[in-house]
């Protein structure tokens, strides 16, 4: 199966800065079936972006995601209160899909 | 709107059995495969089990096949998840994800637009 690993573990940063979080896969997902998950204490995962940079329904424009292959981003270009949680990238190009362990995106 | 409400979670002891029932409303739910996550404490993400979306596939992690089973009662809008042998490793959350991708008839290339607010369920003597 592939393994996803996400980096950093957590992040620190302020409200209003750029956050950049990475999903790196141990082999080529494939067509770019690749989704990022926001997820907050007590509360069940929300999808942000799927099939790499497809924001889902509802998504603020803030959020972006890139990437191929092995290696994806997802971008928040100005970080707001509410978007301090953990994140999951998911491939879903191979079968069973796996989730990265997750980074922390703390506020400093 | 779209909702998903799991049930059925709570302490049974190692080797016991459980039953978990996810009820959707909001959405034509015949329409769409679904899925069983779990998420230990403090841990991420892990695929348990999905079923197309007339109940004729199933699909399973290798880590719960053979002890689990996943159901579906379309006239009931209700997913379930039959889970037996249970161990402490089983001790997790468990969601119940709607599948926005697809699943063929050996395997599932899913995400999810839409999940329960988990139940847990706790493995212990």
């Amino acid at each position: 199966e592939i393994v996803l690993t996400q980096s950093p573990g957590t992040l620190s940063l302020s409200p209003g800065e750029r956050a950049t979080l990475s999903c790196r896969a141990s082999q080529s997902v494939s067509s770019s079936y690749l989704a990022w998950y926001q997820q907050k204490p007590g509360q069940a995962p929300r999808l942000l972006i799927y099939g790499v940079s497809s924001r889902a329904t509802g998504i603020p424009d803030r959020f972006s995601g890139s990437g191929s292959g092995t290696d994806f981003t997802l971008t928040i270009s100005r970080l707001e209160p509410e978007d301090f949680a953990v994140y999951y990238c998911q491939q879903y190009g191979s079968s069973p899909y796996t989730f990265g362990q997750g980074t922390k995106l703390e506020i400093k | 709107e779209v909702l998903l409400v799991e049930s059925g979670g709570g302490l049974v002891q190692p080797g016991g059995s459980l039953r978990l029932s996810c009820a959707a409303s909001g959405f034509t739910f015949s329409n769409y495969a679904m899925h069983w996550v779990r998420q230990a404490p403090g841990k991420g993400l892990e695929f348990v089990s999905a079923i197309n979306s007339n109940g004729g596939s199933t699909y399973y992690a290798n880590s719960v096949k053979g002890r689990f089973t996943i159901s579906r009662d379309n006239s009931k809008n209700t997913l379930y998840l039959q889970m037996g042998s249970l161990r402490a490793e089983d001790m997790a959350v468990y969601y119940c994800a709607r599948d926005l991708g697809y699943c063929s008839s050996t395997s599932c290339y899913s995400y999810f637009d839409h999940w329960g607010q988990g139940t847990l369920v706790t493995v212990s003597s």
